[in-house]
């Protein structure tokens, strides 16, 4: 099983800040990677899909990069509706699809 | 627009069964394989099962392999979730979410969720 490690598990940043969350996978997971929005009470919401193509509505703030086994999600200047828990997904070698343990980004 | 909503969950003793529904609209359901994924509180996301289009096909994790059956109904655009032994470890949020596929395997639809609580 490919196991995903988030850090930091929180990033405290005030709005207009850049943010800048990692992602490593146990083993090389060439592009096959997404990340997740989460709001406190909703359901996920895909941002980003084969390590660095935003998903559709998706503002232009995200972005994604990385390949094998080191990824980053950065938000470039942060909105006040981006405070939320922020999860990576692999999809390169499953059964099980995994999930990383996810990085809370927090007003500062 | 593309809608999922799940139902089913509730208390359940350890032990005991529960089935969940995910009544899908917007979309071709019959065209799509689906997924379950849950959330224990305050915890992160967990892959549970996956089930091909038409049914023919599924896949578990290991925690929840023989006890727990993902199906669907694509007359009624209906995907299911049977949990039978249920213990603590599988109180969570539970959420149908729909397959998008570019060259990966990702989540562009999920429902709202419904809670499931083990416990005596």
């Amino acid at each position: 099983e490919i196991v995903l490690t988030q850090f930091p598990a929180t990033l405290s940043l005030s709005p207009g800040e850049r943010a800048s969350l990692s992602c490593r996978a146990s083993q090389s997971i060439s592009s096959y990677l997404a990340w997740y929005q989460q709001k406190p009470g909703q359901a996920p919401r895909l941002l980003i899909y084969d390590a660095s193509n935003r998903a559709t509505g998706i503002p232009a703030r995200f972005s994604g990069s990385g390949s094998g086994t080191d990824f980053t999600l950065t938000i470039s200047s942060l909105e006040p509706e981006d405070f939320a828990v922020y999860y990576c997904q692999q999809c390169s070698n499953w059964p099980p699809l995994t999930f990383g343990g996810g990085t809370k980004v927090e007003i500062k | 627009e593309v809608q999922l909503v799940e139902s089913g969950g509730g208390l359940v003793q350890p032990g005991g069964s529960l089935r969940l529904s995910c009544a899908a609209s917007g979309f071709t359901f019959s065209s799509y394989w689906m997924h379950w994924v849950r959330q224990p509180p305050g915890k992160g996301l967990v892959w549970v099962a996956r089930i091909k289009n038409d049914g023919s096909s599924t896949n578990y994790a290991d925690s929840v392999k023989g006890r727990i059956t993902i199906s669907r109904d694509n007359a009624k655009n209906t995907l299911y979730l049977q949990m039978n032994s249920l213990r603590a470890a599988d109180t969570a949020v539970y959420y149908c979410a729909r397959e998008w596929t570019n060259s990966g395997v990702y989540y562009d639809s999920w429902g709202q969720g419904t809670l499931v609580t083990v416990s005596s």
